[in-house]
C-alpha cells in the first residue's frame, strides 16, 4: 500500500542554519505531495504542496521539489529561525481512493536554538 | 472566519465510559476526517466521510463510531471498546473528490483516560 517515510527526529539546529528534512514515498500512480507543520499543542497547517512531478512547492522560505525518479519530497530552508521550531509532516494524497484522504509520515521534530 | 472548530480542547474520561468529541466546519467542505495522533507515530485515519449520511472506516476504526447527519458536523465517539484511547485527536475537512486540494485541520482534542 501507499506509505510515507520521513527522517527521524528530533533535529536540532542553530539559528540561520540550513535545514533538510528527508521524505520518501511509496505510491501507485501519481499522488499529490504535501508538507504540514504542527506547532506545540495545535492542529496541522499546510506549509506547501506539489501536485505533479518536478513541481516545486514553496512558502515562508521553505521549499520542496516533487522528484518522481527518486520518489522523494525533501523539505529545505536556507536559514531557519527559532520560530520554525515545530513538528513537520510529509503527506501524500491517495489517488487510488477518491476523496483525497491523506497518508502521513511519522513527523520530524525540529528545534532551533538561538 | 472560515475554519474547523473542535471541542473540547481537553477531555478526561474514566475507564468504561463513552465520550464524544465535537467537530464543526463552516468551509462548506463535503469531506471530513478524524485522525488520531500518538507520539512518534504520525497521524492515523480513524473514519472519514465524503457526503452527508455516509462514512467509511479508516485504518484504526475499532472502538470508535461517527455520524454525519449534517454537512457541517462530524462528531467522533470513543467507546469503552477502545483499549487505549489516550491520544490527541484531529478533525479535518477538504473538498471531496479533489485529489490536489489540501485538508484543513482543527486545533485538536487531547483525550486522557483517568
Amino acid at each position: 500500500g501507499n506509505s510515507v517515510t520521513q527522517m527521524e527526529g528530533p533535529v536540532t539546529l542553530s539559528e540561520e542554519a540550513f535545514l533538510t528534512i528527508n521524505c520518501t514515498y511509496t505510491a501507485t500512480g501519481y499522488p499529490s505531495l504535501f508538507w504540514y507543520v504542527q506547532y506545540p499543542g495545535e492542529g496541522l497547517q499546510l506549509l506547501l504542496k506539489a501536485t505533479k512531478a518536478d513541481d516545486k512547492g514553496s512558502n515562508k522560505g521553505f521549499e520542496a521539489t516533487y522528484r518522481k525518479e527518486t520518489t522523494s519530497f525533501h523539505l529545505e530552508k536556507g536559514s531557519v529561525q527559532v520560530s520554525d521550531s515545530a513538528v513537520y509532516f510529509c503527506a501524500l494524497s491517495d489517488r487510488d481512493n477518491q476523496g483525497g484522504k491523506l497518508i502521513f509520515g511519522q513527523g520530524t521534530e525540529l528545534s532551533v536554538k538561538p | 472566519d472560515g475554519g474547523i472548530t473542535q471541542s473540547p480542547k481537553y477531555l478526561f474520561r474514566k475507564e468504561g465510559q463513552n465520550v464524544t468529541l465535537s467537530c464543526e466546519q463552516n468551509l462548506n467542505h463535503d469531506a471530513m476526517y478524524w485522525y488520531r495522533q500518538d507520539p512518534g507515530q504520525g497521524l492515523r485515519l480513524i473514519y472519514y466521510s465524503q457526503i452527508v449520511n455516509d462514512f467509511q472506516k479508516g485504518d484504526i476504526a475499532e472502538g470508535y463510531s461517527v455520524s454525519r447527519e449534517k454537512k457541517e458536523s462530524f462528531p467522533l465517539t470513543v467507546t469503552s471498546a477502545q483499549k487505549n484511547p489516550t491520544a490527541f485527536y484531529l478533525c479535518a475537512s477538504s473538498i471531496a473528490y479533489s485529489l490536489n486540494t489540501e485538508a484543513f485541520f482543527g486545533q485538536g482534542t487531547r483525550l486522557t483516560v483517568v
